[in-house]
């Protein structure tokens, strides 16, 4: 079965400065990974999405993550913090259900806090 | 386009009451899901249909949740009767079609208190 670890429960940057949240996942066979993010009291919003295409993503708001098969990571970064950045972020593998249709497997995620 | 749409977005009950929740998806998004979020943890599925059948259900504790999708859109949630374990954010989403590599857009949820 898919799985993913977030190492990082709570990461705090200074705006202006880089932010790197960590992921390794657990899969048997080519996953497809995401990023989502949370902001309180919202829904989850796509960051973005590998899908076996370019190892580096580009996602929304500057974020990017990198696909690296050899270390099963899947670290989410942005250049520069600010301060509506900060929210929390889950990252997720598609497993496929006993339907065999896709179904998302979350992480427990990373809480992002931005200081001034 | 409009996005997932949830009602209500705060209920508070006593245990062993009764709570629906209502999902109306994106439109002419076939896979519709439901999720229970824990505070402090990530969502987790309970169930997923695709159109108005349902393809995995393996993690719904069917004997207090139930859910359907009549018609193929809309879908509700029922818990009876709720326990205190039951306080959470139920979060409703949806996709195209249910293959792996498709994108889930989610609803803001409704946040469950449990008295």
């Amino acid at each position: 079965a898919q799985s993913v670890t977030q190492l990082d429960s709570h990461v705090s940057v200074s705006e202006g400065t880089p932010v790197l949240l960590r992921c390794n996942y657990s899969s048997s066979y080519s996953p497809s990974l995401f990023w989502y993010v949370q902001h309180p009291n919202k829904g989850l919003q796509l960051l973005l999405k590998y899908t076996s295409a370019a190892t580096l993503v580009k996602g929304i708001n500057g974020f990017e993550a990198e696909f690296k098969k050899s270390e099963t990571s899947f670290h989410l970064t942005k250049p520069s913090a600010h301060m509506s950045d900060a929210a929390e972020y889950f990252c997720v593998v598609s497993d496929r259900s006993s339907g065999g249709y896709n179904k998302l497997i979350f992480g427990a995620g990373t809480r992002l806090a931005v200081h001034p | 386009e409009a996005g997932v749409a949830q009602s209500p977005r705060y209920k508070i009950i006593e245990k062993r009451q009764s709570v629906a929740f209502w999902c109306n998806p994106i439109s002419g998004h076939a896979t519709l899901y439901w999720y229970q979020q824990i505070l402090g943890q990530g969502p987790k599925l309970l169930i997923q249909f695709q159109n108005n059948g349902v393809v995995d259900d393996s993690q719904l504790p069917k004997d207090r949740f139930s859910a359907e999708r009549l018609k193929g859109v809309d879908s509700t949630l029922k818990i009876q009767p709720a326990k205190l374990e039951d306080s959470a954010v139920y979060l409703c989403a949806s996709s195209l079609v249910g293959g792996q590599g498709q994108p889930q857009h989610f609803g803001d949820g409704t946040r469950l208190s449990i008295l």
